[in-house]
């Protein structure tokens, strides 16, 4: 069964400060996106990473993927309280990526 | 995430009452997928479907639960004789092929069962 583990469950910050977030899997995927979801909306996606050790950025978010493709990394640098929100990883479903599995997400607060 | 349309928003139904969800894809987009979201939880697949045809309903219970999505129209998302179990939310996504390894998410019908 493909699981994919999030910590840490919740977060709370200053404004200002960095932080990261982790996605861990004893399975390969062969592919993560990272989601940031708002209270009452649907997941946005944010990023997808593919290679094994891709790095990406998205303005003061980087994202990485592990060489095993079993893990991923989320930092971000100077949260802002607009960066508040549920951030989930998830991937394909290797048995025939009909569906996406997903962590159970980082609840992220930042404090003004 | 705007492109793909959910309605209702927000639906409450007395237990043993019938739900349904609706879900227009994205423009272009002929897959459409079924998710539900727990409290505090990540978002567990239900079904997946094309034009006329369901392709994978390994995560919808296989009571009460139903998936369409006609030729014409949006996708519908059945349950009958709610229980109180089934308040969630209820997100579609849309991809315009398969493989399905991104996914684009509407804003969800939060149901809740009185």
């Amino acid at each position: 069964t493909q699981l994919l583990e999030q910590s840490p469950q919740f977060l709370s910050i200053q404004e200002g400060e960095n932080l990261t977030v982790y996605c861990n899997s004893s399975s390969v995927f062969s592919s993560l996106q990272w989601y940031r979801q708002e209270p009452g909306e649907g997941p946005v996606l944010l990023v997808t990473v593919v290679t094994g050790g891709e790095v990406k950025k998205l303005k003061r978010l980087t994202f990485q993927f592990g060489d095993a493709r079993k893990d991923s990394s989320l930092h971000i640098t100077a949260a802002q309280p607009g960066d508040t929100g549920l951030y989930l990883c998830a991937g394909p479903f290797s048995g025939g990526y009909n569906k996406l599995i997903f962590g159970a997400g980082t609840r992220l607060a930042v404090h003004p | 995430n705007a492109g793909v349309m959910q309605n209702p928003r927000h639906l409450v139904r007395r237990r043993g009452q019938e739900a349904r969800l609706r879900c227009s894809p994205m423009k272009g987009h002929s897959h459409v997928y079924w998710y539900r979201q727990l409290p505090e939880e990540g978002l567990k697949f239900m079904v997946y479907l094309q034009k006329e045809n369901i392709i994978d309903e390994s995560g919808m219970p296989k009571e009460r639960f139903s998936a369409e999505f006609p030729k014409e129209g949006p996708s519908i998302l059945r349950i009958q004789q709610v229980v109180r179990g089934d308040s969630a939310a209820y997100f579609c996504a849309s991809s315009p092929q398969g493989p399905h390894t991104e996914a684009f998410f509407g804003q969800g019908t939060r149901l809740t069962v009185v």
